[in-house]
């Protein structure tokens, strides 16, 4: 069984700082790795999708690695703006080729100005 | 704009009523998706079209009926409310045999008085 865990469930850093942002599932056998974000009261919005092959994906100021063997991604955001506050999260498909998404429960992130 | 729209954007009504939300995406992707996020924020899979054919069904109560006219549309019938239904519903989409990189609708609220 598929579990996903995110930790720490919140975080609130000043404006400006570099931050790491964990997931860590328990089944290594998937194809991919999917990051969103949730702002309140809206819908998931993806982020970055890192393929089982890859080792990192950027985007911006984003960057996601992965390291299947251990059953690790993080998410690096550069220079945090107030922003990027929102809940974060990261998922991935059950495994066999499955499109089901397992998600881990959002770490929420608070930039302070 | 390409994106999967859902209809209503809140929904409020009283137990044993029954009541649709409707999903629509308009990025040509053959699989669609509803998931459900409960009070505590955990989202979790419902079910799973790809071309009209049910593909994924969790441990749903059968009064969830999911109903897809054609590959764009997914719609969600929920008989006799109970106030356990009580969350946000999300729609997805997203190209099978690709990376599967799953877009989320901007969610239904539903609540169950």
């Amino acid at each position: 069984k598929q579990e996903v865990t995110q930790i720490p469930a919140a975080l609130s850093v000043p404006e400006g700082e570099n931050l790491v942002l964990n997931c860590s599932f328990t089944d290594s056998a998937i194809y991919n790795l999917q990051w969103f974000r949730q702002d309140p009261g809206k819908g998931l919005t993806s982020l970055l999708l890192i393929q089982s092959s890859q080792r990192e994906q950027t985007s911006g100021r984003l960057n996601a690695s992965l390291d299947k063997s251990s059953g690790r991604s993080t998410l690096y955001i550069a220079a945090s703006q107030p922003g990027d506050s929102a809940t974060y999260l990261c998922a991935v498909p059950l495994g066999g080729g499955s499109e089901k998404l397992v998600f881990g429960k959002g770490m929420k992130l608070t930039v302070n100005p | 704009d390409t994106a999967v729209s859902q209809t209503p954007k809140y929904l409020v009504t009283q137990m044993g009523n029954d009541k649709s939300i409707k999903c629509e995406q308009n990025l040509g992707h053959d699989t669609m998706y509803w998931y459900k996020q409960d009070s505590k924020k955990f989202l979790k899979i419902m079910f799973s079209y790809n071309n009209k054919e049910l593909i994924i069904n969790e441990t749903v109560p059968n009064r969830f009926s999911p109903k897809s006219p054609d590959k764009a549309h997914l719609n969600l019938h929920i008989n006799s409310l109970e106030l356990g239904d009580s969350a946000v519903y999300f729609c997805a989409s997203s190209a099978r045999g690709t990376d599967n990189e799953q877009f989320f609708g901007p969610g239904t609220r539903l609540t169950v008085l």
